[in-house]
């Protein structure tokens, strides 16, 4: 399969714990995007990396996230200190570089926090 | 106000008839534009680009106004397989800022 994967498929976590989640991008694919989605709402960009260069963290994105994306290959999100509210789908996309490059979706990490 | 709006939805419609989606942005520096469908706890798939001088891809055909910012997306002789929630995409930013609407939840019923 040459998508973007995502693992774990499902965390369910308790209030304070820390969590980490992996993207695997398609492999020709430069840039990778993260985004949070909520019940009825689109997607929400959280951060983007071309190559191992993070270049954009949206407000959205506290300072109890980070990710990171070493030798440009596969990236991680983790998520310290985990809150109810960060109970979300957590998406990872990839697509080549500049603006016509459609993104494509990976199948998501769906988070629950107890 | 939101940056990109989408009709609010749902839209109930029987299998065959024609359905149309709109989308508003705010960024006038917007440089590119896509709907994408996402089926019930999966994950988005690009369904269209959408060019300035419109395109069409069999049943579905997509439009862009640049000058009242303003997409479209048309569907012609709705299927079943057609249920879905329709997520209008606009870029901007050198492409990396990437602005999803709400979306708009289509039913086709037999």
């Amino acid at each position: 399969d040459t998508g973007v994967s995502q693992n774990p498929r499902h965390k369910i976590t308790k209030r304070g714990q820390n969590v980490t989640f992996r993207c695997d991008p398609i492999s020709e694919h430069n840039r990778l995007y993260w985004y949070r989605q909520t019940l009825g709402q689109g997607p929400e960009f959280l951060t983007y990396f071309q190559n191992e260069a993070q270049l954009e963290k949206s407000r959205l994105l506290s300072d109890r996230f980070s990710a990171e994306r070493p030798k440009g290959s596969f990236s991680t999100l983790e998520i310290q200190r985990t809150e109810q509210g960060d109970s979300a789908m957590y998406l990872c996309a990839s697509s080549f570089f500049g603006e016509d490059y459609e993104q494509y979706f990976g199948p998501g990490t769906r988070l629950t926090v107890t | 106000r939101k940056e990109v709006e989408q009709d609010p939805g749902p839209f109930n419609v029987p299998e065959g008839a024609t359905v149309a989606f709109n989308c508003t942005y705010s960024n006038s520096a917007s440089q590119s534009f896509f709907w994408y469908r996402q089926d019930c706890r999966k994950e988005p798939k690009l369904l269209m680009s959408v060019y300035s001088s419109g395109n069409e891809d069999g049943r579905f055909t997509a439009q862009l106004n640049r000058a009242s910012q303003y997409i479209s997306l048309l569907i012609r002789d709705s299927k079943l397989s057609d249920s879905a929630t329709y997520l209008c995409v606009v870029n901007s930013g050198g492409g990396f800022k990437t602005i999803f609407g709400a979306g708009t939840r289509l039913f086709v019923k037999a």
